[in-house]
This record gives C-alpha cells, sequence and structure tokens, in this order.
C-alpha cells in the first residue's frame, strides 16, 4: 500500500512567524511532489511542485525534498492568518496522485 | 482559462434516486480524475481517465458508480441508485502533461 503521511495538526503558529508542514511518503519510486491548500468548503488548490531534491521557493512558500529520507515539506515565511487552511501533501502514484490526509494549520493574528 | 467546471454544485436528493455529476476539464489537459472526499476517508480516487480512456476504476465503490468520457470536454459520473453514505463532495480534476493537476469546485451531495 503506497502511504502519504502527514500530521493532521491543527498546526498552530502566530502571525509573522514560519509554519512548517511536512509529509512522508512510502513509495522510492515516487518522482513528482505537490503541496495544495484547502480552505474550508472549497477545493484543493496547487500551490507548488517539486521534482529534485533540494529547496524550491516561490514568494513566501517554499518546497523540501529528500528523495532519501522520503520526506517532503512546505515552509511558509511571514505566514498570515489567510494561509489558516488544510495543506495537502500529494505524491504520484504511476499515473495518479496519492494524497495525505492533510494538515490544518491555524495562523493566529 | 475558466479552470475547471463541475455542475451542479450542490445536490439534494432521496435514496434511490438517480444522480449524475458533470465536468468539464481544462482544454488541452489529457487526463482527467474523479475523487469523493468525506471528512472520515480524505480524497479517495474514484477513476481516471487518459485520452477518454478509462484506465482504472479500481476506486469505484461499487457497481450503483460508472463514469464516461465521451469526449476530451466532457464527463460524467452516475449513481444509481444513491444511497445516504454516498453523501459527500465529489471532485473532478484534470491534469496537463506536466502533471500538475487542478481541481473543479465540487458538487456537494447529500443523500437523505
Amino acid at each position: 500500500q503506497k502511504e502519504v503521511e502527514q500530521n493532521s495538526g491543527p498546526l498552530s503558529v502566530p502571525e509573522g512567524a514560519i509554519a512548517s508542514l511536512n509529509c512522508t511518503y512510502s513509495d522510492r519510486g515516487s518522482q513528482s511532489f505537490f503541496w495544495y491548500r484547502q480552505y474550508s468548503g472549497k477545493s484543493p488548490e496547487l500551490i507548488m511542485f517539486i521534482y529534485s531534491n533540494g529547496d524550491k521557493e516561490d514568494g513566501r512558500f517554499t518546497a523540501q525534498l529528500n528523495k532519501a529520507s522520503q520526506y517532503v515539506s512546505l515552509l511558509i515565511r511571514d505566514s498570515q492568518p489567510s494561509d489558516s487552511a488544510t495543506y495537502l501533501c500529494a505524491v504520484n502514484a504511476g499515473y495518479a496522485l496519492n494524497f495525505g490526509k492533510g494538515t490544518s494549520l491555524l495562523v493566529t493574528p | 482559462d475558466a479552470g475547471v467546471i463541475q455542475s451542479p454544485r450542490h445536490e439534494v436528493t432521496e435514496m434511490g434516486q438517480e444522480v449524475t455529476l458533470r465536468c468539464k476539464p481544462i482544454s488541452g489537459h489529457n487526463s482527467l480524475f474523479w475523487y469523493r472526499q468525506t471528512m472520515m476517508r480524505g480524497l479517495e480516487l474514484l477513476i481516471y481517465f487518459n485520452n477518454n480512456v478509462p484506465i482504472d476504476d479500481s476506486g469505484m465503490p461499487e457497481d450503483r458508480f460508472s463514469a464516461k468520457m465521451p469526449n476530451a470536454s466532457f464527463s460524467t459520473l452516475k449513481i444509481q441508485p444513491s444511497e445516504p453514505r454516498d453523501s459527500a463532495v465529489y471532485f473532478c480534476a484534470s491534469r496537463n502533461r506536466e502533471y500538475e493537476q487542478y481541481f473543479g469546485p465540487g458538487t456537494r451531495l447529500t443523500v437523505t
């Protein structure tokens, strides 16, 4: 069973802090890794993807990938209350994406 | 681009009725997925189409569920007969050749 694991949270951080969201996966053959943000009552929204080991930055977001440890993370700098949402990690499993159950992030003013 | 379009956005029906959910993928995307999301089970993949052909329907929970993609711009997910345990949010997603997958707004189905 190919699994993607995330801590369900909630992860609470103060406004302006760095939020760190983590994800582990079981399939060593996975090549593509994605982070989605889902606000309550809305659909998942693609915010980052990473294919290579190391860091990838996009604005306040940084995705980090370590294939040897089968670990992918998302850092959100200068967290804002509007970042409060559930963050889903997704890993390619052949043709489809395998989703974790998400980590709930709460940014407090 | 209009993004993935789904209809209806909300559906309330009685047990035993047929339900049809509709999806229009992003133009140029060659893959289409149907998901179901519940609090208990998270996002579950129901079926995957590639170039309009169903590739894997192993996630379809029962024979009551069926899906079609008659052309590159339209897909349906049908439940017949519907049951209360089918109540969930159903998402359609399409994907480009770079594996970037985008979700529609979803259909919230309530079966009473």
